[in-house]
């Protein structure tokens, strides 16, 4: 069965960095478009970035350009999230997605249980 | 960029009533849109994709329509496990419906 397995999430300071990653099995992670999508407490749901299934094709939400950058290893059916220059607005629970389509607005139909990172001083 | 207005925020209904839960696009998005309903604690789950679509195991008591840029979410007849909050989206979410049993 499909299964998304996310870590890497934890407790960070203002401007530190952390490295998200998503394990895939289940499916040919190859084959599809893949998103990370988050979750502030208590707030709703934010799609964050979505990478195409080779990796030639990314986006980015105004909130997060600059600062973090998606990307996969087909080879280890992983999906990363490298996040730099952390603020406290980005506290959430990072959640992998998979995408059914090649458009965003395909959704989402697989998703992971979500890992927290929390950023504060 | 395209916003997602979902309404209500919450709600409140008996076991058995018909819910209803809207959503409108700020732009046409033709039927490019999704429903999602998450329980606490838990991650969201795909119910309805291309606004009408009922993705595979979702009960029949769920249903969606619409196009262009006004959609509806419908559940039939409400259960005790449809507690959840709600999501519209198409390529980014609607602001959640809070579903509550009266």
């Amino acid at each position: 069965q499909v299964q998304l397995v996310e870590s890497g999430g934890g407790l960070v300071k203002p401007g530190g960095s952390l490295r998200l990653s998503c394990a895939a099995s289940g499916f040919t992670f190859s084959d599809y478009y893949m998103s990370w999508i988050r979750q502030a407490p208590g707030k709703g749901l934010e799609w964050v970035s979505y990478i195409s299934s080779s990796g030639s094709t990314i986006y980015y939400a105004d909130s997060v350009k600059g600062r973090f950058t998606i990307s996969r290893d087909n080879a280890k059916n992983s999906l990363y999230l490298q996040m730099n220059s952390l603020r406290a607005e980005d506290t959430a629970v990072y959640y992998c997605a998979r995408s059914p389509g090649e458009l965003l607005s395909s959704g989402f139909d697989y998703w992971g249980q979500g890992t927290l990172v929390t950023v504060s001083s | 960029d395209i916003q997602m207005t979902q309404s209500p925020s919450s709600l409140s209904a008996s076991v058995g009533d018909r819910v209803t839960i809207t959503c409108q696009a700020s732009q046409d998005i033709s039927n490019y849109l999704n429903w999602y309903q998450q329980k606490p604690g838990k991650a969201p789950k795909l119910l309805i994709y291309d606004a009408s679509n009922l993705e595979t195991g979702v009960p029949s008591r769920f249903s969606g329509s619409g196009s262009g840029t006004d959609f509806t979410f419908t559940i039939s007849s409400l259960q005790p496990e449809d507690i959840a909050t709600y999501y519209c989206q198409h390529l980014t979410f609607g602001g959640g419906t809070k579903v509550e049993i009266k």
